[in-house]
Order: structure tokens, then C-alpha cells, then sequence
């Protein structure tokens, strides 16, 4: 069984819908992220979470929310989606125990591909 | 926060050593140096990292200048599986956050 895993893997939707993607991880570790990838531009964060309490704004949260249920959930929501959130959207993980300096390997899911028409 | 610079493309024979090269002149003394790639149609695994010293493990090599400036990722033997997009990125700061640029899309040629 993979150890991160993300719901649902493809999904279109219409422009204004509201949208939940979600991941989930058996890996134990602390620290969950959404990024989006879009050709041309790589991999942006958009929002991380080093523990259950703590929410952090990447660099295009705009437009998008999350929610840490557990350590081991992670779900994103857009709120209102437009077509320029058409994107592959993956989740990662990483273990945050441990002293510095810190190597904070992630660990990626398969990813889930949204189009917004 | 530390930016790293990649070739946008490289091409390899299949079976034949690969060097992938990476600067990241703005590193700082704690960052870690790592390397991820992405295979068609799947999420970035990593592949390795490492500090000061250079790093093996049964993926591949890095080498890692002694100014820490530069790195390279070293495929000894590529094989077709090998043809991915490599990132090269390093720690953003305390907040340990991974800055990703748009890698290297290597071509491994039978």
C-alpha cells in the first residue's frame, strides 16, 4: 500500500464549485504540504502544516484552504474554483523530529489531476 | 532563501555515467543540499541529499563542492528508467521549507 495517498486522483469541475482534495499518509511524520504544478513553472507550495495546530500560508494560498483533521490527514479545499486552478496538485510529507540542521525529506503522493472549466 | 540553477535539459546513452550539475551560490551553512526527481506522470521521489561531504546510496551519487556552491548528481550507469525531471534544491531557512525551480529533464537514448 503506498504511504501517501490522495483522493480523488482526477476531477473535473465547473467554474464557482467548491472542491476538496485530500490526502492521507501512514507514515507517521509531522509535516504535510499541497503544492500545485503547472507546466513551465515547477513545483509551488501552497499551504504546509508541521503539526495538527500549526496552519502555514505557502506561496499562492490564495484562493485555496486547508485543513489538518489528524497527522494523518491533510485536505485542500478551493473554495470557489476558476479555470486558472487547473493544475496537477500534489500532497508530501516529511518527518520534523529531530535536531538541526534538518533534512526534511518528503515524501510525495501520486497526485490528483483538476480541471476547472 | 537559497536558489538553485539547473540546465534545463540533458541527454544521456543508456548505460553511460550521467552528471547533473546544480549551483546554488546563496547556500547557507545549515542548508541542506537535496535532489528529487519526477518520472512521467507520477510525484517527485527523493533521491538523495547531503551537507559537506559527498553521498552514496543505490541510486546514485553527490558530489558536493568543497565551497558548498555547487553540487552534482551522479548516475553511474543510466538506464531508460532514469529519464525524469531532477530537481536540485536546497533548505529555505529555519523554516525549512523546500524551494523547488523547474529541474533537469534528462533523456536516457537506448
Amino acid at each position: 500500500d503506498a504511504d501517501v495517498t490522495q483522493t480523488p486522483r482526477n476531477r473535473i469541475t465547473k467554474t464557482g464549485k467548491r472542491i476538496m482534495l485530500e490526502c492521507s499518509q501512514t507514515k507517521g511524520h509531522d509535516r504535510m504540504y499541497w503544492y500545485r504544478q503547472d507546466p513551465g513553472l515547477g513545483l509551488r507550495l501552497i499551504y504546509y502544516s508541521f503539526d495538527v495546530k500549526d496552519i502555514n500560508k505557502g506561496e499562492i494560498s490564495d484562493g485555496y484552504s486547508v485543513s489538518r483533521q489528524a497527522q494523518a490527514k491533510f485536505s485542500l479545499s478551493l473554495e470557489s474554483a476558476i479555470p486558472n486552478q487547473t493544475a496537477l496538485y500534489f500532497c508530501a510529507t516529511s518527518n520534523g523530529r529531530g535536531s538541526p540542521p534538518y533534512t526534511d525529506t518528503q515524501y510525495f503522493g501520486p497526485g490528483t489531476r483538476l480541471t476547472v472549466l | 532563501d537559497a536558489k538553485t540553477t539547473q540546465p534545463n535539459s540533458m541527454e544521456s546513452n543508456e548505460e553511460e555515467p550521467v552528471h547533473l550539475p546544480c549551483n546554488h551560490s546563496t547556500i547557507s551553512g545549515t542548508d541542506y543540499i537535496h535532489w528529487y526527481r519526477q518520472l512521467p506522470s507520477q510525484g517527485p521521489e527523493y533521491v538523495i541529499h547531503g551537507l559537506t561531504s559527498n553521498v552514496n546510496n543505490r541510486m546514485a551519487s553527490l558530489a558536493i563542492a568543497e565551497d558548498r556552491k555547487s553540487s552534482t548528481l551522479i548516475l553511474h550507469r543510466a538506464t531508460l528508467r532514469d529519464a525524469a525531471v531532477y530537481y536540485c534544491i536546497v533548505n529555505a531557512g529555519n523554516n525549512r521549507k523546500l524551494i523547488w525551480g523547474l529541474g533537469t529533464s534528462l533523456a536516457v537514448n537506448p
